[in-house]
């Protein structure tokens, strides 16, 4: 199975900050990676496939990054709405597999 | 509008099987492309991916748990189902279906159905 690594697991951030989330995966995956947004008690929401497509309805603070094996979700500047728990996952290969999550908090 | 809803017990006692479905609506499976994945997460923790379906009848497992699980579709109701057999207190979590489309990953999810297994 391809592992998924996110960094950090956890980041203390501040309303307004530019937010940088780390992927890699074991082996090359393309570009076949998504990023999810999931808050408290909810379901996960795409923010982006295919590592850089923005999905319809998704803010434009919110961009991907990357192919082969490294992948990065930024927030441009960070909204009281975006302290959430954030997953890559990739879909080139079965199992598709996710990563442990990034869990954003309020410094 | 696509919406998807899990739906089954809310409490299993361990060795039971376990049966989960999904209805869903505002797409069909028998179109080509369409896929429905079902997604796993314990209390505070990580998503896990476990199956899924294809409009083709195609079938993929988590390798971990292929020997436990089975995912079937009945198109004309819009339903897939998850069987998952021999059910242990470390299955307890939330369960979730969500459409796959291919390039578009998993866009649409239901909101989870929180299985507890417990005697």
């Amino acid at each position: 199975d391809i592992q998924m690594t996110q960094s950090p697991s956890t980041l203390s951030t501040s309303v307004g900050d530019r937010v940088t989330i780390t992927c890699r995966a074991s082996q090359t995956i393309s570009s076949w990676l998504a990023w999810y947004q999931q808050k408290p008690g909810r379901a996960p929401k795409l923010l982006i496939n295919k590592a850089s497509s923005l999905q319809s309805g998704v803010p434009s603070r919110f961009s991907g990054s990357g192919s082969g094996t490294e992948f990065t979700l930024t927030i441009s500047s960070l909204q009281p709405e975006d302290f959430a728990t954030y997953y890559c996952q990739q879909y080139n290969t079965y199992p598709y597999t996710f990563g442990q999550g990034t869990q954003l908090e309020i410094k | 509008q696509v919406t998807l809803r899990e739906s089954g017990p809310a409490l299993v006692k361990p060795t039971q099987t376990l049966t989960l479905t999904c209805t869903f609506s505002g797409f069909s499976l028998s179109t080509s492309g369409m896929c429905v994945s079902w997604i796993r997460q314990p209390p505070g923790k990580a998503l896990e991916w476990l199956a899924r379906i294809d409009w083709d009848d195609d079938k993929y497992y988590s390798t971990s748990l292929e020997t436990r699980l089975t995912i079937s579709k009945d198109t004309s109701k819009n339903q897939v189902i998850l069987t998952m057999t021999n059910m242990d207190p470390v299955d307890t979590g939330t369960y979730f279906c969500a459409r796959y489309t291919g390039v578009g990953a998993l866009d649409y999810w239901g909101q989870g159905t929180l299985v507890t297994v417990s005697s």
